[in-house]
């Protein structure tokens, strides 16, 4: 079974700060990970997601995110974050096999970015 | 926007009561994906349908029941309404039968208070 570990609920930065948001997942075979954003009063939207190959994924609105195998981990980082950037970010695992296509989230973490 | 609607936006009903959330994937889309959103249990993988197939099941009531038409729009029936029930319901849209590489689209949700 898979399952995804937000280690902070609640992330404060100010403007142009870097941050980094953790993510660490359990699965007993190989996963695909993905990190959503959501905007107040919005949907989920893609920032970016690791498939294989480069351990290091670029995304949308300057983020990234390392993959990292022994540490079970996913973490999503921003050099220098903006006032919009602020909202609820995901991490998620997608399912194998019998729960292929089937997204498995952490509880999010809502970043603040103050001005 | 992702090109995946909802409606209603918001839904307030009373407890015992049966409501019907609709999706229309993005044009093309062939997989509808319905998660739920709650303060409890945060986001949760209910139910994918495929080309008007259901294809995986999560943790989905009994009490809830979903289908895919023809059209490829679906709907998503929560009946024996309960308070617990108030949450966030998200429907998203991939192209194809939940591959790892297709992207899920989200749509804007629909908010069920239930009173």
């Amino acid at each position: 079974a898979q399952s995804v570990t937000q280690l902070d609920s609640q992330v404060p930065v100010f403007e142009e700060a870097p941050v980094e948001l953790r993510c660490n997942y359990s699965s007993s075979v190989s996963v695909y990970l993905f990190w959503y954003v959501q905007y107040p009063n919005q949907g989920l939207q893609l920032l970016l997601k690791y498939l294989s190959g480069s351990t290091l994924v670029k995304g949308i609105n300057g983020f990234e995110a390392e993959f990292n195998k022994s540490q079970t981990s996913f973490h999503l980082r921003k050099p220098s974050v903006h006032i919009s950037d602020t909202a609820e970010y995901f991490c998620a695992v997608g399912g194998r096999g019998s729960t292929l296509g089937r997204l498995y989230f952490g509880r999010g973490t809502q970043l603040t970015v103050w001005p | 926007d992702s090109g995946v609607t909802q409606t209603p936006k918001h839904l307030i009903t009373a407890t015992g009561q049966r409501v019907t959330l609709r999706c229309s994937p993005r044009s093309g889309d062939l997989s509808v994906y319905w998660y739920q959103q709650s303060l409890d249990q945060g986001l949760q993988f209910l139910i994918q349908y495929y080309n008007g197939e259901e294809r995986a099941k999560g943790n989905i009531l009994e009490r809830f029941s979903a289908q895919q038409f023809p059209d490829l729009h679906s709907e998503l029936n929560l009946s024996s309404l309960e308070l617990g029930d108030s949450a966030l319901y998200f429907c998203a849209s991939s192209a194809k039968t939940g591959q790892h590489t297709d992207t899920q689209y989200f749509g804007p949700g629909t908010r069920l208070t239930v009173l």
